[in-house]
């Protein structure tokens, strides 16, 4: 099965500057590759996902990278803020043959620390 | 507006008393799933459902089952809870899009077991 590790397990960073959390993944077979925000007590919420497709995707303050070659995944944030303030997981889902309904396989999370 | 619901929030129960978690869902979504998170962890793939097709995790405990009586409720039952079964529960959601959709997920269920 998947395989998924995340790395830093904790991130301090000053306001205002960025912040990279990377992912590897172990199954070459995986096609989706999300990014889950969680905050404390709350539910996960996706706040930026790459297909296999893609090499990079952006999304405002928030930007993914995937290399297939090398089977990892990177999230960026720039002009980091308080409220990016949670813990981060990355996560892959292996591609099926049968409609993609297999579940996530989530790395072990990021808590991010944003000191103002 | 909601979207995955989950009841109840938070669930206490006996050590090896049965308890029911619920889920519902108002996205006609495919896929149902569900995930342990226990404290500081990540979430953990128990099982899921396919339209009515049950997908079991190969390492999720017996003492987990599941039931979908129909597209929208999806139910967790564990028949035998234990004191390392004290976690957060989560129900999450996927159209099934050929693995390329977001799952959605619920508020969760704070299970305590004493």
């Amino acid at each position: 099965g998947e395989n998924v590790e995340q790395h830093p397990s904790t991130l301090s960073v000053q306001e205002g500057d960025s912040a990279v959390i990377k992912c590897t993944y172990s199954d070459s077979a995986s096609n989706y590759f999300p990014w889950y925000k969680q905050e404390l007590g709350k539910r996960p919420q996706l706040i930026i996902d790459i297909r296999s497709n893609v090499g990079e995707k952006k999304d405002q303050r928030i930007a993914v990278t995937l290399n297939k070659t090398a089977k990892h995944f990177s999230l960026h944030i720039t002009e980091t803020q308080p409220e990016d303030s949670a813990v981060y997981f990355c996560a892959a889902r292996p591609r099926q043959g049968g409609g993609g309904a297999d579940g996530l396989t989530f790395g072990k999370g990021t808590h991010l620390i944003i000191q103002p | 507006d909601a979207m995955v619901i989950q009841n109840p929030r938070y669930q206490v129960t006996q050590f090896g008393k049965p308890v029911t978690l619920s889920c519902s869902q108002t996205l006609n979504h495919n896929v149902m799933y569900w995930y342990q998170q226990k404290s500081s962890q990540a979430p953990k793939l128990l099982f899921h459902y396919y339209d009515k097709d049950f997908n079991n995790e190969a390492d999720t405990p017996d003492n987990f089952q599941s039931r979908r009586p129909n597209t929208s409720f999806c139910f967790l039952d564990i028949r035998s809870p234990g004191l390392g079964d004290a976690a957060m529960y989560l129900c999450a959601t996927s159209a099934a899009a050929g693995g390329l959709t977001e799952a959605f997920f619920g508020q969760g269920t704070r299970l305590t077991v004493v």
